[in-house]
């Protein structure tokens, strides 16, 4: 079946500091990938997606490569903010071409970041 | 243009009561999901729809659970006879091709319902 799992937070970081959040998948074909993120008393927004291996999405400062040989779509920011402060989610979706294919998410990772 | 809403934002009921929660998705998408966020099983698929119909309801827990579109906009999640279980955050999402060949999801505020 598919299934997302993703490092257990708390992660605590310092202002400036490279946040790295590690997520792998398991999947049968070739899956989107994305990461969601959910600041504190908001809804889930889209962060960024890669659709086949090897791309790289990228926004707000985040990426992360869809690394097909590791199943692998880790979350990197060379530089956090203490307005990233949220919960990361990852998730992919078997058919991303086609309405209505559900994501499936990890548990998310919860994201401290103090001046 | 506005997102996706939902409400209420908060519920609380007593265990054994029905509660109705509703979602208003993006003008134009015809897909629509729901979605269940607890702490003990992270983010969980309910149903879909699409147009006024259901094709995937594979999520729903339990026959308590239940899911109506019309109109082929506004939605509403029924829960019959609560249970303290069924206490989560209730998401919900719509979706349209965004000229990439993918769909992508469009999530609501969630309705947080806490079951005494």
């Amino acid at each position: 079946g598919n299934s997302v799992t993703q490092m257990e937070g708390p992660v605590t970081l310092s202002e400036e500091a490279f946040l790295t959040i590690n997520c792998t998948y398991t999947a049968t074909g070739y899956p989107s990938l994305f990461w969601y993120v959910q600041y504190p008393g908001e809804g889930l927004q889209l962060l960024l997606k890669a659709t086949k291996a090897d791309d790289k999405g990228s926004n707000k400062g985040f990426e992360a490569t869809y690394r097909k040989e590791t199943t692998s779509f880790h979350l990197e920011k060379g530089s956090v903010q203490v307005s990233d402060s949220a919960v990361y989610f990852c998730a992919l979706t078997p058919h991303a071409n086609q309405a209505g294919t559900a994501l499936i998410f990890g548990k998310g990772t919860t994201l401290s970041v103090s001046s | 243009g506005a997102g996706v809403s939902q409400s209420p934002s908060n519920k609380v009921t007593e265990k054994g009561k029905d509660v109705e929660l509703r979602c208003d998705p993006i003008s134009g998408h015809t897909a629509l999901y729901w979605y269940r966020q607890s702490l003990g099983q992270g983010l969980e698929f309910l149903i879909y729809f699409q147009g006024n119909s259901a094709p995937d309801k594979s999520g729903l827990p339990s026959d308590r659970f239940s899911a109506e579109r019309t109109g082929g906009s506004v939605s509403t999640l029924t829960i019959q006879r609560t249970q303290q279980e069924d206490s989560a955050v209730y998401l919900c999402a719509s979706s349209f091709e965004g000229g990439t060949g993918l769909y992508e999801q469009y999530f609501g505020p969630g309705t947080r319902l806490t079951v005494t």
